[in-house]
């Protein structure tokens, strides 16, 4: 069965853009979250979205934002786009939260801000 | 704030050889996962952990989980050159919400 989807794979931004990342779970999977991965700071949670509804939130400024459709494909946005934000992108889904489930990665979205 | 830490955070061992990846957290939890990621590639999922004394193992790698010392192992044994990748360790908490380690980047030498 097909993976989780991310789309783009690699975009270029400028200094005050904003940015639309996609994300496709895998069929059947409710839970979608998004981490931020940098060299300096690792992995950082983002946010958490179930049947549409933010679960949880990291702690990251209110020009990270995301949603979650009905179809459990989710967004993510960056507004007023910063050298610092650039990084990997990565969404991860599984059926639902915080029951053991494996957690599959997508294979994330390049961002890299000029 | 939880923390998660790895050590070593860096690791050149020659083929052949057994080595253990260690990672300690702050909190009270037991589900802790592992994740292989490769230069450049997304995070691979070696083991999902969910209560005390866990042991899994696939191939060369085994995992293990001790809440109560919050602590737990991911083992290699016999290296070879294709277990070269960065791993992680993560603790989750509430729904999918995970804290992640540092990473230990393993390179498998011939």
């Amino acid at each position: 069965k097909a993976g989780v989807t991310q789309t783009p794979r690699y975009l270029i931004k400028t200094r005050g853009q904003q940015v639309t990342l996609s994300c496709s779970p895998i069929s059947g999977h409710r839970s979608v979250s998004w981490y931020q991965q940098t060299p300096g700071q690792g992995l950082q949670f983002l946010f958490e979205y179930f049947s549409e509804t933010q679960r949880n939130k990291g702690n990251f400024p209110g020009r990270f934002s995301g949603r979650q459709f009905s179809n459990s494909r989710s967004e993510m946005n960056v507004s007023t786009l910063e050298l610092g934000d650039s990084a990997l992108y990565l969404c991860a889904s599984s059926l639902a939260g915080n029951t053991g489930n494996t957690i599959y990665f997508g294979e994330g979205s390049w961002l890299t801000v000029v | 704030e939880l923390k998660v830490e790895q050590n070593p955070l860096f690791l050149s061992m020659q083929e052949g050889k057994n080595y253990t990846i260690y990672c300690n957290y702050s909190t009270t939890s037991d589900r802790l996962y592992w994740y292989r990621q490769d230069p450049g590639k997304s995070l691979e999922s070696l083991f999902v952990l969910l209560s005390n004394g866990a042991v899994k193992q696939e191939g060369r790698l085994m995992a293990s989980l001790d809440t109560k010392a919050r602590l737990s192992t991911l083992h290699i044994t016999a290296a070879v050159h294709d277990l070269s990748a960065t791993y992680f360790c993560a603790v989750l908490l509430t729904g999918n919400q995970f804290y992640f380690g540092t990473g230990t980047s393993l390179t498998v030498i011939p």
